[in-house]
């Protein structure tokens, strides 16, 4: 059974601040998605990342995925208090057969 | 398009009672799952199904039946309900595999005395 781990668990940080949040496994991923989910609702879908080294950009957030596809992080630019909400990563395992979600990352930006 | 709908958005049960959650789509997609999502826990998979009359177990299927028998609805029900099944309950739909985007419904909040 493979395992996602999310650090930190809660993030709280002033408007304007950057940040990083981390996604990590000891097992291969053939692909990573982070989704964001807001109180009462369900997570939606920001990224999907499918090669090691591979970087995304969504205008103020920037995703990666390791060389080695078995982490990947979040860094957020100058973030702004619609940025709160849980941060969730998901994977694929190898052989496209498992499919799990992290824990998550609750991120609080403070006008 | 309304994407995932679920229905209810909110139950209040006593242990041994039974109840069915509704999860509707109206994308056309193949794949539909129920998760459910518990504090510091993430979403852990319940059932799917990857199409009209198929279902499968996931990661916590103990305690729950499934069934599609239409491609747009996907039912999940509790035969017995259980403290242990507090929790808040999303389905999601997907177009093909599970690497393809999962479209997520607004989710039902169970409460089980």
């Amino acid at each position: 059974t493979q395992l996602l781990e999310q650090s930190p668990q809660f993030l709280s940080i002033q408007e304007g601040e950057n940040l990083t949040v981390y996604c990590n496994s000891s097992s291969v991923f053939s692909s990573l998605q982070w989704y964001r989910q807001e109180p009462g609702e369900g997570p939606v879908l920001l990224v999907t990342v499918v090669t090691g080294g591979e970087v995304k950009k969504l205008k103020r957030l920037t995703f990666q995925f390791g060389d080695a596809r078995k982490d990947s992080s979040l860094h957020i630019t100058a973030a702004q208090p619609g940025d709160t909400g849980l941060y969730l990563c998901a994977g694929n395992d190898n052989y496209g057969q498992n499919f799990v979600f992290g824990p998550g990352t609750r991120l609080s930006v403070l006008p | 398009n309304a994407g995932v709908t679920q229905t209810p958005k909110f139950r209040v049960l006593k242990t041994g009672q039974s109840m069915t959650l509704l999860c509707a789509q109206d994308m056309n997609h193949e794949y539909m799952y129920w998760y459910r999502q518990d504090p510091g826990m993430g979403l852990r998979l319940i059932h799917y199904s990857v199409g009209e009359g198929t279902t499968a177990k996931g990661e916590v299927p103990d305690g729950y039946n499934v069934s599609r028998l239409k491609k747009q609805n996907f039912l999940l029900g509790l035969e017995s309900a259980a403290p242990s099944q507090t929790s808040v309950y999303f389905c999601a739909s997907s177009l093909d595999r599970y690497q393809e985007t999962q479209y997520f419904g607004p989710g039902t909040r169970l409460l089980v005395l």
